[in-house]
Order: structure tokens, then C-alpha cells, then sequence
């Protein structure tokens, strides 16, 4: 099982700053099959970033992806009220056994 | 637009069998272009996928549930079920239904979730 582990577990900003996000798995991720979510209190994940780097629909561009192998990285450039929230990476290159990390926790 | 609704009892006693249903309103479980999964959030804690099915029934499950899990489906009523057997206090979790395309794809849409507390 591929296990991924996010970094830092918060992270304290301002709205208006920018965010970065790590995400690093046990072992290489085929094809930077990995995901990127937004989970807000109360409310479900939503899907931000997939194949390492690609936006989902309707997902604004302030939101970026990158990296490959065991280490990915998520950027908002510009935080948002709405921003404030926790993020979660998964990766779905082996499915007989999708992983998500533990989260990282974006507060002002 | 495709929505997703979980339902089922929301307090399970320990040993018993936790049963729930995802009605998928919107469009179609018998797609041949989706998986349908389960995924549970214990509280204050992150995401652990359990496992899915596709409309032919053919289903795949986390190995650490494997042996007391069982993911269903019903065509003629659009939805997916889930069971869970033999559960303890470590089962209680927000549980969540959610559709990904077929293949190595991210969960794309996802239910509200629903609370299931396993206590005596």
C-alpha cells in the first residue's frame, strides 16, 4: 500500500498569501496519478487538482498542481475566505488500494 | 446533474452489521463509464477509501476491510449498497458514497456522507 504523507499538518496564513502544500508518497506514483481535494467544515471533499497538475471543472486558476514520482506539491497563490479548509492528496495508480493522506489543516 | 444521497441508520450496536444505501439521482448507476465507491471519515480524523462496484456487479475493497465488507448493487433502483459486518467502536465515521470513471480516475462527485455511530 502506498502511503502518503502530507506536510506541514497546518499551515497559518492571510487571506491574500499564498498557500504550499506537500504531499510525499512511499514509493513512485505511476502515470503522477494524484489527486488534490478540498474539504471544507461540514461539507464533503471536492476535487481541485487530478494527474498531479490538471484542474477539475470549474476550479479557478489560482489553484495549481505539480510534481511527479513520491513528491507533489499543491500552490494557491492568492488565498480566499473560502480557501480556509483542509486538504487532502490521494493517489489512484493502484487500484486495488486507493490511499489518501492525513491532511493538511489551511487556517488564518 | 448527477447527485449522490446516502441513507441508513445512523447508530449500529458493536458485532452487528452496518448496512447503507446511495441512491444516485441524475443519471444512471448502469453506466459503463463509472465505479461507484465507498469512503468513511472517522471524526477529526482524514479519508480511508473502502472499496467499489461497477454495475455488473464486479467490486474491488481496501485490504484492510476486505474481510468485512460487501458493496452491492441494484440497477433497477440507481443504487449501491453497502455493508459492513462485525463493527466496533473504530467503524464509527462519516461515510461517504462517491462516483469516479472507470480506470484510474480521482472521485469526481461526492455524497453529503452520513453519520454512523457504532455504540451499544
Amino acid at each position: 500500500e502506498i502511503v502518503l504523507t502530507q506536510s506541514p499538518g497546518t499551515l497559518s496564513l492571510s487571506p491574500g498569501e499564498r498557500a504550499t502544500l506537500s504531499c510525499r508518497a512511499s514509493q513512485s506514483i505511476s502515470s503522477s496519478y494524484l489527486a488534490w481535494y478540498r474539504q471544507r467544515p461540514g461539507q464533503a471533499p471536492r476535487l481541485l487538482i487530478f494527474g498531479a497538475s490538471s484542474r477539475a471543472t470549474g476550479i479557478p486558476d489560482r489553484f495549481s498542481g505539480s510534481g511527479s514520482g513520491t513528491d507533489f506539491t499543491l500552490t494557491i497563490s492568492r488565498l480566499e475566505p473560502e480557501d480556509f479548509a483542509v486538504y487532502y492528496c490521494q493517489q489512484y495508480g493502484n487500484s486495488f488500494s486507493w490511499t489518501f493522506g492525513q491532511g493538511t489543516k489551511v487556517e488564518i | 446533474q448527477v447527485q449522490l444521497q446516502e441513507s441508513g441508520p445512523g447508530l449500529v450496536k458493536p458485532s452487528e452489521t452496518l448496512s447503507l444505501t446511495c441512491t444516485v439521482s441524475g443519471g444512471s448507476v448502469s453506466s459503463g463509464s463509472f465505479y461507484w465507491s465507498w469512503i468513511r471519515q472517522p471524526p477529526g480524523k482524514g479519508l480511508e477509501w473502502i472499496g467499489y462496484i461497477y454495475y455488473s456487479g464486479y467490486s474491488n475493497y481496501s485490504p484492510s476491510l476486505k474481510s468485512r465488507v460487501t458493496i452491492s448493487v441494484d440497477t433497477s433502483k440507481d443504487q449501491f449498497s453497502l455493508r459492513l459486518n462485525s463493527v466496533t467502536a473504530a467503524d464509527t465515521a462519516l461515510y461517504y458514497c462517491a462516483r469516479h470513471k472507470r480506470g484510474n480516475n480521482p472521485f469526481e462527485i461526492w455524497g453529503q456522507g452520513t453519520m454512523v455511530t457504532v455504540s451499544s
